[in-house]
């Protein structure tokens, strides 16, 4: 299996609702990573978990909360978004955070009204 | 702060034709990974580059790390209409202790048939 699930694929919220974003890879990697990507930009990191502790934090407003349940689970969870927050949410994996590339799942597009 | 920039932004070719992106650094690169996404899909790895000088290929594809580690290539030669996509670079700066990977901003290939 060299897949990264992520769901939902697509997710419309106001913006007073509480949201999660979901990532499942089952590769074995240690190190799960949270990007952001608008419209014609390269991915933009938000946040690094290593061994299921959070390593990086890249100034991501308290807005966004991650969450590491277990080493092969990884959530996003939303709550007050705004519009601009809208974009596509790529999870990605690797095999440790120094070691080799990066599996992206397929994202969850987000639009925040 | 750590930056990569990546050349042409944008590319329209006649299939058949060559393309070249280039990325470059100013500082020294542990090692630099370039990622292809298709339009509408998420980042795929394609290959890392290690050793200064190093040439590697993949069938059409050919991608070079410079002797000081600092820029990168990636030739596509007589291109199809197959390599439609944003084409990134994501270097590891040699004094990074995260792993974090620094994105290009992404050349985006547009080939006409």
């Amino acid at each position: 299996d060299t897949e990264v699930t992520q769901t939902p694929k697509h997710l419309v919220m106001g913006m007073t609702n509480k949201k999660s974003l979901k990532c499942e890879q089952h590769m074995g990697h240690r190190a799960m990573y949270w990007y952001k990507q608008k419209a014609k930009k390269p991915p933009e990191l938000m946040f690094v978990y290593s061994y299921e502790k959070l390593s990086i934090n890249e100034s991501v407003p308290s807005r966004f909360s991650p969450e590491c349940p277990n080493s092969s689970l990884l959530n996003l969870h939303l709550h007050a978004l705004q519009p601009e927050d809208s974009a596509l949410y790529l999870c990605a994996s690797k095999l440790a955070p120094n070691t080799g590339e990066l599996f992206f799942g397929e994202g969850s597009r987000l639009t925040v009204l | 702060g750590q930056q990569v920039m990546q050349i042409p932004q944008y590319q329209h070719v006649q299939e058949g034709e060559d393309f070249t992106t280039y990325c470059n650094s100013s500082t020294t690169l542990s090692n630099i990974q370039w990622y292809k996404q298709r339009p509408g899909g998420h980042p795929v790895f394609l290959i890392q580059l290690v050793k200064s000088g190093e040439v590697k290929k993949q069938k059409r594809l050919t991608f070079q790390f410079g002797e000081a580690k600092k820029n990168s290539s990636l030739h596509i030669t007589a291109t199809q209409t197959t390599d439609v996509g944003t084409y990134f670079c994501a270097g590891l700066h040699g004094s990074s202790n995260t792993g974090k990977l620094i994105f290009g901003q992404g050349t985006t290939l547009q080939v006409k048939p």
